[in-house]
């Protein structure tokens, strides 16, 4: 059972352009969502996150959209650049219990 | 300030053998613990998470077991490795609530053969 959901695996975006990196999950319990980056052979590296009682977050280049009805949410990266290629997972977890769940992550290339 | 300890960084294990890995945080207290597993090419899969010392809960049965003996050790066990047990294994640690990030070690490779 997929509770967090990353449908595309790849992503390819040129320079200077606008990212877009989707997210869907299924429990409804979940109400704190997260965005990693991962580079191969290393840990995760936190990037920004959103609570349920908002409906978008915003740090530099990097926003996060969340829209609950539709248990959908996104991170938009402006302008891309070459160093944003990496994988990027989206995450969710409730505010009460431990749990945290990953999706299965979308593969972001930005070309030159 | 906070950092976690994850070892050792590679492991080549034969099929049949125990395996015990490490995850230790320093500069906290009462930390949520995790483990997770990445195969080739998938995602992150949790595997275990912990609230307290002695609570765990496991999120996939499997050939493998996890233990807390102190508030900020977390161990991933198993008595026999299968070849599927190969991956990328990384501990992470939050502040207790949930409404925080997780901070990951940098993860072993475990290569079973």
């Amino acid at each position: 059972d997929q509770q967090v959901k990353q449908n595309s695996p790849s992503l390819s975006v040129q320079e200077g352009r606008i990212s877009i990196l989707n997210c869907d999950y299924t429990n409804s319990m979940f109400d704190y969502f997260l965005w990693y980056k991962k580079y191969p052979a290393e840990g995760p590296t936190f990037l920004i996150s959103i609570s349920s009682i908002k409906d978008k977050n915003e740090d530099g280049r990097f926003t996060v959209f969340l829209n609950k009805s539709a248990k959908h949410l996104s991170l938009h990266i402006v302008p891309s650049q070459p160093g944003d290629s990496a994988v990027y997972f989206c995450a969710a977890s409730a505010l009460v219990g431990g749990k945290l769940i990953f999706g299965q992550g979308t593969e972001l290339s930005v070309k030159p | 300030s906070q950092t976690i300890h994850q070892w050792p960084a590679t492991l080549v294990q034969p099929v049949g053998s125990p395996l015990s890995l490490e995850c230790t945080v320093e500069g906290t207290s009462n930390p949520n613990l995790y483990w997770y597993r990445q195969a080739a090419g998938r995602g992150l899969q949790l595997l275990f998470y912990s609230v307290g010392i002695g609570q765990i809960s496991s999120e996939v049965p499997q050939n493998l077991s996890a233990s807390r003996p102190q508030d900020r050790q977390f161990i991933l066990s198993s008595k026999k490795l299968l070849l599927s047990d190969s991956g990328f294994y990384l501990c992470a640690w939050r502040e207790i609530g949930g409404g925080t990030e997780a901070f990951f070690g940098q993860g072993t490779r475990l290569t079973v053969v």
